[in-house]
């Protein structure tokens, strides 16, 4: 299976708030996990990626969670700023195939 | 440095009507791929080319045809339009050690 299953599709949070966004997988040749951000009019742009020998990666007020067993990877953003409002999508690298695989996308909005 | 670049940025066309999507990067990566984004849909790989000269399907590849012109450059064309091909399409390109994508800014085509 070379899905990627994203939730929630919507999200709404607070400002200063923690925004969570999950993503699954089945396939265990994935070897890349970026996430993508994505504001409206524009082409997506990487926002921070994990390899599957590490747990955890932190860049300023973004972390991806991952869980290898389970198969489950996660993006957290601390603090949660209006400007952080925009689509966010999860992906995989199938290293046999040289593609991405991307999940459905989360569009999150930020309330002052 | 421009990055990926795309023309047009929107295009109506009419069923049965022709037309190519352009791409061009000046950031000599080997390889560069065609999307589609759909709400709810995510980013769905029509076509990759992992080096000057070749070219494999992706996900949704039926309707569509591509051509790797030269390392610079990875084209589009849809032969015959349907509105199932209105969409977003987002040309990309990435090299190794990182394969991180760079998208363009995107094309927005409306089939009537």
């Amino acid at each position: 299976q070379q899905q990627v299953k994203q939730s929630p599709q919507s999200l709404i949070v607070q400002k200063g708030g923690i925004s969570i966004i999950n993503c699954a997988y089945e396939n265990t040749a994935f070897d890349y996990f970026p996430w993508y951000q994505q504001f409206p009019g524009k082409g997506p742009a990487l926002l921070i990626a994990i390899r599957p020998d590490v747990s955890e990666k932190k860049e300023g007020r973004f972390t991806i969670s991952f869980n290898k067993s389970a198969k489950q990877f996660s993006l957290h953003i601390m603090d949660s700023q209006p400007g952080d409002s925009a689509t966010y999508f999860c992906a995989a690298w199938y290293n046999q195939g040289g593609k991405l695989i991307f999940g459905q996308g989360t569009e999150l909005s930020v309330k002052p | 440095n421009a990055g990926v670049t795309q023309t047009p940025k929107f295009q109506v066309l009419k069923t049965g009507q022709s037309m190519t999507l352009q791409c061009a990067q000046d950031m000599n990566h080997n390889s560069m791929y065609w999307y589609r984004q759909d709400p709810g849909m995510g980013l769905r790989l029509i076509y990759y080319s992992a080096s000057e000269g070749t070219t494999d399907k992706g996900e949704v590849p039926n309707g569509y045809n591509v051509s790797r012109l030269n390392k610079r450059e990875f084209s589009l064309r849809l032969e015959s339009a349907a509105p199932s091909q209105t969409s977003v399409y987002f040309c990309a390109s990435s090299a190794p050690p990182t394969d991180t994508q760079y998208f363009g800014p995107g094309t927005r085509l409306t089939v009537l």
